[in-house]
């Protein structure tokens, strides 16, 4: 079946420091892969996503994240957070020839002034 | 642009109550969800359309019945609330179709249920 899993609930890091934040998928074929974010009381707001062609995508506020085939991965990094980040952060999969969208348990980040 | 507009906002309901919240889109969209969010769970698919006229079970059906009422609204209901349902529901859009899946999902601010 397919599944997303994110191993960090809760991640803290001090505004300023460079952020990882990882993601893995188990599915039979490459998937369309997204990272979303939600701030306290909002909805979610796409940061990026990854269909095809070059694995290293660029997403708003900063954003990136490279998808590596071999690792089943889809990890989002920052280089330096700004306490504006602070939010939980959702990567999901859009499984191809389907209609659904499968998301992980989200990562909470914290960033420390 | 409103984009996918969810009301209510927030709601309480009694035990054994019924409910429906709603849920439009403007963006032309052919495929429209509805998931539940809790603490440590992530999202979870409820129900989902792919097109008007149409709707399929998601991970966690049971309790809740929809209605694709027309291309822009999908409603969600509960029929005999129970304190399991208490959690916050997204609705979501996608322009995705049977050509076309490599789109994302456009989501709702939430409604916000309790059931006590």
């Amino acid at each position: 079946a397919q599944s997303v899993t994110q191993p960090d609930i809760h991640i803290t890091v001090s505004e300023g420091a460079s952020l990882e934040l990882r993601c893995n998928y188990s599915y039979g074929a490459t998937p369309y892969l997204f990272w979303y974010v939600q701030s306290p009381g909002q909805g979610l707001q796409l940061l990026l996503k990854y269909f095809s062609g070059d694995t290293l995508v660029q997403g708003i506020k900063g954003f990136e994240a490279e998808f590596k085939r071999s690792q089943s991965s889809f990890n989002l990094r920052k280089p330096s957070v700004h306490w504006s980040d602070a939010a939980e952060y959702f990567c999901a999969v859009g499984a191809r020839g389907t209609y659904k969208y499968i998301f992980g348990t989200g990562t909470r980040l914290k960033v420390l002034a | 642009n409103a984009g996918v507009t969810q009301t209510p906002k927030f709601q309480v309901l009694k035990t054994g109550q019924s409910m429906t919240l709603q849920c439009a889109q403007d963006m032309n969209h052919n495929s429209m969800y509805w998931y539940r969010q809790d603490p440590g769970m992530g999202l979870r698919l409820i129900y989902y359309s792919a097109s008007e006229g149409t709707t399929d079970k998601g991970e966690v059906p049971n309790g809740y019945n929809v209605s694709r009422l027309n291309k822009r609204e999908f409603s969600l209901r509960l029929e005999s609330a129970a304190p399991s349902q208490t959690s916050v529901y997204f609705c979501a859009s996608s322009p995705r179709s049977g050509g076309q899946s490599n789109t994302e999902a456009f989501f709702g601010q939430g409604t916000r249920l309790t059931v006590v």
